[in-house]
Parts: C-alpha cells; sequence; structure tokens
C-alpha cells in the first residue's frame, strides 16, 4: 500500500512563528501536492511539485513556500504564521507507473492551530 | 477549464438501504474521474476512479461508479448502506495522465440513520 506520512497531526503555533510541515511518501511517486482544506471552501491547491527541485504555484501561494530537496519528501514551510493559516493542511503524492495509475493518494492531514 | 458539482451537500439514509451520490463534469479534454472518502479528522482515501477504461467502476467497500459521457456524470452508489459509510465524499476530475490540476467537487456529507 501506498503510504504518504504526515509527521505532525497536531499543531499550536503563535502568530509570527515559522512553521514547517514535512510530508513523505514511500511509492517513488514523482508529483507531491499540499493542499488545505476549510469548512465551505473545499481543497485548495498551494503548491505542487513535480519533480525534485521543481515547484509550481496552485492557487492560494501566498504566505506559503515549499521545498522538495529528495524525491520522498516535501515541505509547507509558512514564514511568519498568520491566524488566517489556521487551517488543516493535506498532503497528496501521485505516481505514474502501471501500479498508480494517475491516482492521488493523500496522507492523514495535519491540524494547524495559530494563535 | 473543468469544473465538478456535487449536486447534494448532504444525504441521509437508512441503514441498510441504497445510497447515491451524484457528480457532474466538464472538462475540455478526456478526463480522470474519482471518488474520495474522508471520515471524521482524516485524510482521503480512494474508493474508486475511471481512467478511460470500462465505465461501470467498482471500488472498496462495495461502492461503484458509472461514467456516463453523454450525461458528464459519475455518480457513486452503494446497495445498502453501513453505519461505518458516514463519511464526507469527493468527487474529482483531473486532466488526463497529464494534469497537475485536480479539481474537488464540494463535498457531499453521508449520514446514515440506524
Amino acid at each position: 500500500d501506498v503510504k504518504v506520512t504526515q509527521s505532525s497531526r497536531y499543531l499550536v503555533k503563535r502568530t509570527g512563528e515559522k512553521v514547517f510541515l514535512e510530508c513523505v511518501q514511500d511509492m517513488d511517486h514523482e508529483n507531491m501536492f499540499w493542499y488545505r482544506q476549510d469548512p465551505g471552501l473545499g481543497l485548495r491547491l498551494i503548491y505542487f511539485s513535480y519533480d525534485v527541485k521543481m515547484k509550481e504555484k496552485g492557487d492560494i501561494p501566498e504566505g506559503y513556500s515549499v521545498s522538495r530537496e529528495k524525491k520522498e519528501r516535501f515541505s509547507l514551510i509558512l514564514e511568519s504564521a498568520s491566524t488566517n493559516q489556521t487551517s488543516m493542511y493535506l498532503c497528496a503524492s501521485r505516481g505514474f507507473g502501471a501500479g498508480s495509475g494517475n491516482t492521488i493518494y493523500f496522507g492523514e492531514g495535519s491540524w494547524l492551530t495559530v494563535v | 477549464a473543468q469544473s465538478v458539482t456535487q449536486l447534494d451537500s448532504h444525504v441521509s439514509v437508512s441503514e441498510g438501504t441504497p445510497v447515491l451520490l451524484r457528480c457532474n463534469y466538464s472538462s475540455s479534454y478526456s478526463p480522470s474521474l474519482f471518488w474520495y472518502v474522508q471520515h471524521p479528522n482524516k485524510g482521503l482515501q480512494l474508493l474508486l476512479k475511471y481512467t478511460s477504461a470500462a465505465t461501470l467502476v467498482k471500488g472498496i467497500n462495495g461502492f461503484e461508479a458509472e461514467f456516463k459521457k453523454s450525461e458528464t456524470s459519475f455518480h457513486l452508489t452503494k446497495p445498502s448502506a453501513h453505519m461505518s459509510d458516514a463519511a464526507e465524499y469527493f468527487c474529482v476530475v483531473s486532466r488526463g495522465a497529464a494534469g497537475n490540476k485536480l479539481t474537488f467537487g464540494g463535498g457531499t456529507r453521508v449520514l446514515v440513520k440506524p
């Protein structure tokens, strides 16, 4: 089974802090994604990475940056956390081999509260 | 451009009765379509996917969906609901194998009554 692991499930941070959300996948997938999920707004794409050191802005990149130094790891960085970044963050990965078939696999989510 | 509309934001069914979750899509390309389920405080789990093979797709936990190109629909069904099916369900469209952006429907929350 594909496993996408988000190491932090629940975090509480103060306004202005730098926050790192880590995501690791074990299937050698090329693509990785960061979404945030908010009630009434659904899932919104923050950033997408199609390969190591490659990234592309999603629909709501403001206030976020990402890092993909290794294929299996995709980090989301909040340079200076703000209260409007309180949300559930979902990491996902996708491969294109015969077994994956364009399927996107999600992690369990990271609940971030900024106070 | 592509879009997904889940026609019901909430569905309530009794345990043991059929479940129907409706999804319509629009896409300028041959789409890949997915249904995901999200239980409270969890990530999204893949139920099933359509990627231009058989139009009737069987998934996990007794769910299935039928791709109808003429109706641009991909409705999800299950013959007999179980209490564990209470969750939120998302219909998702992807632009084939090359699309890096998924478009999510707004979600349908399913309540299962005993």
